[in-house]
């Protein structure tokens, strides 16, 4: 049949605030996470893991909350820039799959200068 | 340090032909995996590969194989092309296996089928 385009979420902030976005995964078995940052034309770039023994962890202007009782990550960035503006996954892995990852459908932040 | 590296950046084929995209991890990561990007589907596993094995298979169709060798360079094949496939592929390579691995992502091969 044919494929029907995956809904993004969008979100818009202005430049200097904080942007929070959300992810529910969807296995309780997972037990790392990542989140990755993609811009127009390109591949997706690493901007922060987190492992299931652990609920919050801090980078460069982001922090990624975990939540195992409700199946939900949060990615916050501080101070969000121009430059922010992109596309964010959340990638989850189960554990003894190797390095298969599920990817979340994303979300397009935009930051309004 | 290079990151990944895939080529060719940019193509397009036709429908029934086959294609192999290519792709060199960053140095000294072992485990390669690709995964096919499209608005309709998002972000999807197709393989895994370390020590020139396969580990791992997503649910893609038999058209799509791919190989790694001893330097850990990979490439995948897509035999009798669809529209379908038309696509961004991504290929991302972790130091190794198990547990806490990040993967790295390429920039991608965008495939037409036209």
């Amino acid at each position: 049949g044919e494929s029907v385009g995956l809904h993004l979420p969008t979100l818009s902030v202005q430049e200097g605030d904080n942007s929070i976005i959300n992810c529910a995964y969807s296995n309780s078995a997972s037990d790392y996470f990542i989140w990755y940052k993609q811009e127009s034309g390109k591949g997706p770039q690493f901007i922060i893991d987190i492992r299931s023994n652990m609920d919050k962890r801090q980078g460069q202007r982001v922090t990624v909350l975990l939540n195992k009782t409700v199946k939900h990550l949060s990615l916050q960035i501080a101070a969000t820039q121009p430059g922010d503006s992109a596309v964010y996954f959340c990638a989850e892995n189960l554990g003894g799959t190797g390095n298969q990852f599920y990817f979340g459908t994303g979300t397009s932040l935009t930051v309004i200068p | 340090k290079a990151g990944v590296t895939q080529t060719p950046r940019y193509l397009i084929k036709t429908r029934g032909q086959q294609v192999t995209l290519s792709c060199s991890p960053i140095s000294g990561h072992r485990s390669v995996s690709w995964y096919q990007q499209t608005p309709g589907q998002g972000l999807q596993f197709l393989f895994e590969y370390f020590s020139e094995t396969q580990r791992n298979k997503g649910n893609f169709p038999g058209r799509f194989s791919g190989r790694q060798f001893s330097n850990s360079r990979s490439e995948m094949n897509v035999s009798t092309l669809e529209l379908g496939d038309s696509a961004l592929y991504l290929c991302a390579s972790s130091l190794a296996r198990g547990y806490g691995n990040t993967i790295y992502f390429g920039e991608g091969s965008w495939l037409t089928v036209v």
